[in-house]
């Protein structure tokens, strides 16, 4: 969607290294989610933030919801190879659980 | 549970034949939403249904495409006739829907193909 600007759209670490994904909007959101996908699979909920300067960390994954709640970060610290796939962003923008999403970003972890 | 459901995984047809999707929510969720990912447009919400109610089709591309949800536990999307550029990965999700998770639990995806 153009709603939604991920960058980058793909990217290829180093295991153990660290790696940050962007996801902006040019309107302010109500709600934003981080999603992940292996290929021909559905997609896996990773977190969801809704207040302005929010961030929440599951295991090694970090996100952070900007003030303006118009752009979000998802950091990896220490990368491995379970990580790798594809990172989706999705955005509220009514409040009704409506959710319009990133084109993704492809990561691939090298061991 | 078993999550949400979604059958068939893997659907090939020729044009213009009738194609139907079948999705069974996670017990007790009351929204459910239907979504189509391609390499081009990437993942889009289609529609999207609460208490069986359709709430939103302004995502479905052409009257070809129609979805039922006839009770809580089943939903249907039929495409007819098809055409090679409906192949997709076609993807169901459901939520409680009393707003006491934000998250949508998706299926497997249906992937289709269109000769």
């Amino acid at each position: 969607s153009q709603e939604l600007e991920q960058s980058p759209q793909s990217l290829i670490v180093q295991e153990g290294k660290n790696l940050t994904i962007n996801c902006t909007s040019s309107k302010t959101l109500y709600g934003l989610y981080w999603y992940k996908q292996k290929y021909g699979e559905g997609l896996i909920f990773l977190m969801m933030l809704q207040k302005g300067g929010e961030e929440k960390s599951h295991e090694k994954i970090t996100a952070k919801l900007d003030e303006k709640k118009q752009q979000s970060s998802l950091h990896i610290t220490a990368s491995q190879p379970s990580h790798a796939g594809i990172y989706l962003c999705g955005a509220d923008k009514t409040g009704a659980n409506k959710l319009v999403f990133g084109a993704g970003t492809i990561l691939r972890v090298k061991s | 549970d078993a999550g949400v459901i979604q059958s068939p995984r893997h659907e090939v047809t020729e044009m213009g034949q009738e194609v139907t999707l079948r999705c069974k929510p996670i017990s007790g969720h009351n929204s459910l939403f239907w979504y189509r990912q391609t390499m081009m447009r990437g993942l889009e919400l289609l529609i999207y249904f609460n208490n069986n109610v359709p709430i939103d089709d302004s995502g479905m591309p052409e009257d070809r495409f129609s979805a039922k949800m006839p009770n809580a536990s089943f939903s249907t999307l039929k495409i007819q006739p098809s055409e090679p550029r409906d192949s997709a990965v076609y993807f169901c999700a459901s939520n409680p829907g009393d707003r006491t998770s934000d998250e949508q639990y998706f299926g497997p995806g249906t992937r289709l193909t269109v000769t």
